[in-house]
């Protein structure tokens, strides 16, 4: 079976770091993404990570680690429009094809 | 910059009627995929599609559920006959495949509501 699992809700205030945890037990694993969607909107790719390690990308940066069945999206200074849900997807084969969702995590980011 | 599109973006339909959703995938991409989102709800797999045939579905992806590639570039899911249950925002994406970069490109979605 595929099973992910993050906080169902997170709260921030402008300026702070935030951190969205995942944890994943699935038939198959090549990499774990991270997308962002607000309300109404579509899921848009926010990071990949294929090896352990960090990767960073601006204000954001996600982290994996594999043997822990582990990963982390880290969010800088945030600002108000990155009031959003955050969803991880672990990738299950070296194609990319084949992607499965955790539930998401609704993120708030106060004045 | 290349974008998946869909049509329609909000269908109302009655239980029991067919509905087509379409989609336009990025036009190089080999993968394909429908997915749905019950409001508030995670991200939910329907079935992937590639080289012109299904290459995975899940349990959600049931006999009532087909998907299409009629030409070179709509890729299409029919729904038989709507159910209540069936009401949800529908995803079409697309991916490139190449050594599994992690990265789907969604489409803005289809809404559908069933009455």
């Amino acid at each position: 079976g595929q099973s992910l699992e993050q906080p169902s809700e997170v709260t921030a205030v402008e300026g702070a770091i935030v951190q969205i945890n995942c944890t994943y037990q699935t038939s198959g694993f090549y990499g774990l993404s991270w997308y962002q969607q607000h309300d109404g909107g579509a899921p848009t790719f926010l990071s990949y990570n294929a090896l352990d390690g960090l990767e960073e990308t601006g204000r954001f940066s996600s982290f994996l680690s594999r043997s822990d069945s582990y990963g982390y999206l880290l969010l800088q200074e945030l600002q108000m429009k990155d009031s959003a849900s955050y969803f991880c997807a672990v990738v299950r084969d070296n194609y990319g094809q084949n992607f499965v969702f955790g539930p998401g995590t609704r993120l708030s980011v106060l004045p | 910059e290349p974008e998946v599109t869909q049509t329609p973006s909000h269908q109302v339909t009655q239980m029991g009627q067919e509905v087509i959703l379409r989609c336009v995938p990025i036009s190089n991409h080999l993968y394909f995929y429908w997915y749905r989102q019950i409001l508030g709800q995670k991200v939910e797999f329907l079935v992937s599609f590639y080289n012109n045939e299904i290459s995975e579905k899940s349990e959600i992806f049931d006999d009532q559920f087909s998907v299409e590639r009629p030409d070179g570039s709509n890729f299409t899911l029919k729904i038989r006959s709507t159910k209540l249950e069936d009401s949800a925002m529908y995803f079409c994406a697309s991916s490139d495949g190449q050594g599994g970069a992690g990265e789907l490109f969604f489409g803005e979605g289809s809404r559908l509501t069933v009455l």
